[in-house]
């Protein structure tokens, strides 16, 4: 079966310091890549998506991830934490594109120290 | 941008009661709306997939017979959680996709459902 994986369910940093979210999924079939940041009590909000194309993508809040399909990884990074950034971060990836065949990885919680 | 609105975002009620969520795509139509259950400090698990005017489809090991969704126009897909028990305590949250497309990549999701069951 299909997998996500995301390493680490509790990352912390300090503030200014880099983010580096690691997710890795199972299959050498290209895959759309997802991350979302979800806040306490609340849905999530797409961060970022890779489907084709370049493949470091950019999105809100100054994240950025790269699509290595030799490693199966889509590490979600950001050069300095704000202490606004605290929340739950998950990857997804589907395979095929259909809205049903999302799967998402297990979530990482990520704590900014000021 | 696509805005996909949960009612109610949070709902308390007693074991046996029924209780109905609302997912509302507000300035786009949705052939299809997606359900997602996401227990604390857990990632979300797809429950099933509503489609406008036919039944839904539920992923393996969900009891359709408990989670009742309607998806009775373009812009609205209720679940009901019939008889309510503890055990269905949980954050509930709808996806919807804009009619005309079927990708992942167009998902939005809602601000979610808080459901307790005393």
């Amino acid at each position: 079966a299909q997998s996500v994986t995301q390493l680490g369910s509790h990352v912390s940093v300090s503030e200014g310091a880099l983010v580096l979210l690691r997710c890795n999924y199972s299959s050498s079939v290209p895959p759309y890549l997802f991350w979302y940041v979800q806040y306490p009590n609340q849905g999530l909000q797409l961060l970022l998506k890779y489907t084709t194309g370049a493949t470091l993508v950019k999105g809100i809040n100054g994240f950025e991830a790269e699509f290595k399909k030799s490693e199966t990884s889509f590490h979600l990074t950001k050069p300095s934490a704000h202490m606004s950034d605290a929340a739950e971060y998950f990857c997804a990836v589907s395979w095929g594109n259909a809205g049903n065949m999302l799967t998402f990885g297990g979530g990482t919680r990520l704590m900014v120290k000021p | 941008g696509a805005v996909v609105s949960q009612h109610p975002s949070w709902v308390i009620c007693k074991s046996g009661t029924s209780v109905k969520i609302e997912c509302r795509s507000l300035d786009f139509q949705a052939t299809t709306m997606f359900w997602y259950r996401q227990f604390p400090k857990q990632s979300l698990m797809l429950m099933a997939t509503s489609n406008e005017g036919s039944k839904a489809t539920y992923e393996q090991g969900v009891e359709k017979d408990k989670f009742l969704i309607n998806h009775a126009s373009l812009t609205l897909s209720t679940l009901t959680v019939t008889s309510a028990h503890p055990e269905d305590s949980s954050f509930y949250i709808c996806s919807a996709i804009p009619a005309g497309n079927s990708g992942a990549n167009v998902l939005t999701f809602g601000a979610g459902s808080r459901l307790t069951v005393l």
